[in-house]
């Protein structure tokens, strides 16, 4: 059965330092994965998405990246954070625009 | 801008009563989805609907599929404590090329 793991699951950090957080899955191949972020428990904003190796698309400007060296790797990175970069992370895949299975998530936290 | 409404924004029923929860929109969706999400975790697919009218059980719950696609419904029969946590509709738009999530429904099941 097919598996996403995210990490890590808390993070605190300070104001313009680095941000790198992974998610792997596991189970399956050719994945599309996304990065999803989630303010006070609402909805959910899609920020990148990969449907292959090295193919990144960007729904909205921000002071994030992403990359997805493997099949089944996608890291959501960022030079500098910003307070405003706080927020509920998640991970996403699936094999159709109409599926999407999250990780668990991570809460960051930019003080 | 396409916008997928959910409504009420927040519910808060004693164990036993039923309820329904919304999801509107003025385009059509090609598909539909339903999530639960408790909190600190990620959101976990309930049911994907496809077709015009479609009604969907999964026990307790009923999903139900506009006839012109373009809204749900979700009926919760004799609610129970374990039933609290954050209800998502998520879609993709005829033509679409994204998943996109409505803000999301807080259930809270008292007892």
């Amino acid at each position: 059965s097919q598996t996403i793991h995210q990490w890590p699951a808390t993070l605190v950090q300070p104001v313009g330092s680095p941000l790198s957080l992974e998610c792997t899955v596991e189970g399956t191949s050719n994945p599309n994965l996304y990065w999803y972020r989630q303010a006070a428990g609402r909805g959910l904003q899609l920020l990148f998405y990969s449907v292959g190796i090295g193919q990144i698309s960007s729904e909205v400007p921000q002071n994030l990246s992403a990359s997805r060296p493997q099949d089944r790797q996608f890291i959501l990175s960022s030079k500098k954070l910003l307070l405003s970069d706080s927020g509920f992370y998640l991970c996403a895949w699936g094999h159709r625009l109409s599926e999407a299975f999250f990780g668990q998530g991570t809460r960051l936290t930019v003080v | 801008t396409q916008l997928l409404e959910q409504s009420p924004q927040f519910l808060s029923i004693q164990e036993g009563e039923n309820l329904t929860v919304y999801c509107n929109s003025s385009s059509v969706f090609s598909s539909l989805q339903w999530y639960r999400q408790e909190p600190g975790e990620g959101p976990v697919l309930l049911v994907t609907v496809v077709t015009g009218g479609e009604v969907k059980k999964l026990k307790r719950l009923t999903f139900q599929f506009g006839d012109a696609r373009k809204d749900s419904s979700l009926h919760i029969t004799a609610a129970q404590p374990g039933d609290t946590g954050l209800y998502l509709c998520a879609g993709v738009w005829e033509y679409g090329n994204k998943l996109v999530f409505g803000a999301g429904t807080i259930l809270r099941v008292k007892s």
